[in-house]
């Protein structure tokens, strides 16, 4: 089965709402990355996370990474349009030395104006 | 800078029939992905490769062949088509482990 998952796989809200999404591994991972994809569009990276608690933000937008390096969120403050996409989360097991690449299923945001 | 290429980018296969799609990165990056994508599932991983003539076993490889002969070139191949390979197919690359992939535009891949 899928090691990765997120939660939600949708989310609708106001322009201006919070958002988050969460991702969570069934293993220990050595690193997690996060993508959006627009509609109609591929994967694109935002952020790589690969320090146990480590916390970054980039705008509007904060990413965590969990203590046990198994779980990690995305949190988007005060949405806008220009949000909307589908939110991946992505990461190495940390026993796979090979580079294997495993991503959630991703959340789906869209915003109301 | 043209980063990842994949062909074609649509495709109509019958049942039964094989096909090949390629994926080309001049990034000069040692790991290459494929993926494909459906509704709710997200990214599962099909095969992937840490160099050249190198590949491994992803989440769902059944059904798929790939080969790297070359480092810039990634083929996927589909040697009997089913319609449950209708999808659309990433395929993605890194300079190495645990840093940034870059995706090509996909390949939106139809079975009848």
């Amino acid at each position: 089965g899928q090691q990765v998952m997120q939660i939600p796989q949708y989310q609708h809200v106001q322009e201006g709402e919070d958002f988050t999404t969460y991702c969570n591994s069934s293993t220990t991972l050595s690193n997690i990355q996060w993508y959006k994809q627009r509609p109609g569009g591929h994967p694109v990276f935002l952020i790589q996370l690969v320090k146990s608690g480590e916390v970054k933000k980039q705008k509007r937008l904060t990413f965590q990474f969990g203590e046990a390096k198994k779980n990690s969120s995305l949190h988007i403050t005060a949405t806008q349009t220009t949000d909307v996409g589908t939110y991946f989360c992505a990461g190495c097991p940390i026993y796979n030395q090979g580079g294997k690449l495993i991503f959630g299923q991703g959340t789906e945001l869209s915003v109301k104006p | 800078n043209a980063g990842v290429t994949q062909t074609p980018k649509f495709r109509v296969l019958k049942t039964g029939q094989s096909m090949t799609l390629l994926c080309a990165q001049d990034m000069n990056h040692e790991y290459m992905y494929w993926y494909r994508q459906d509704p709710g599932m997200g990214l599962r991983l099909i095969h992937y490769s840490v160099g050249e003539g190198t590949t491994a076993k992803g989440e769902v490889p059944d059904g798929y062949n790939v080969s790297r002969l070359k480092k810039q070139n990634f083929l996927l191949g589909l040697e009997s088509a089913a319609p449950s390979q209708t999808s659309v197919y990433f395929c993605a690359s890194t300079r190495g482990r645990n840093t940034e992939a870059f995706f090509g535009q996909g390949t939106r891949l139809t079975v009848v």
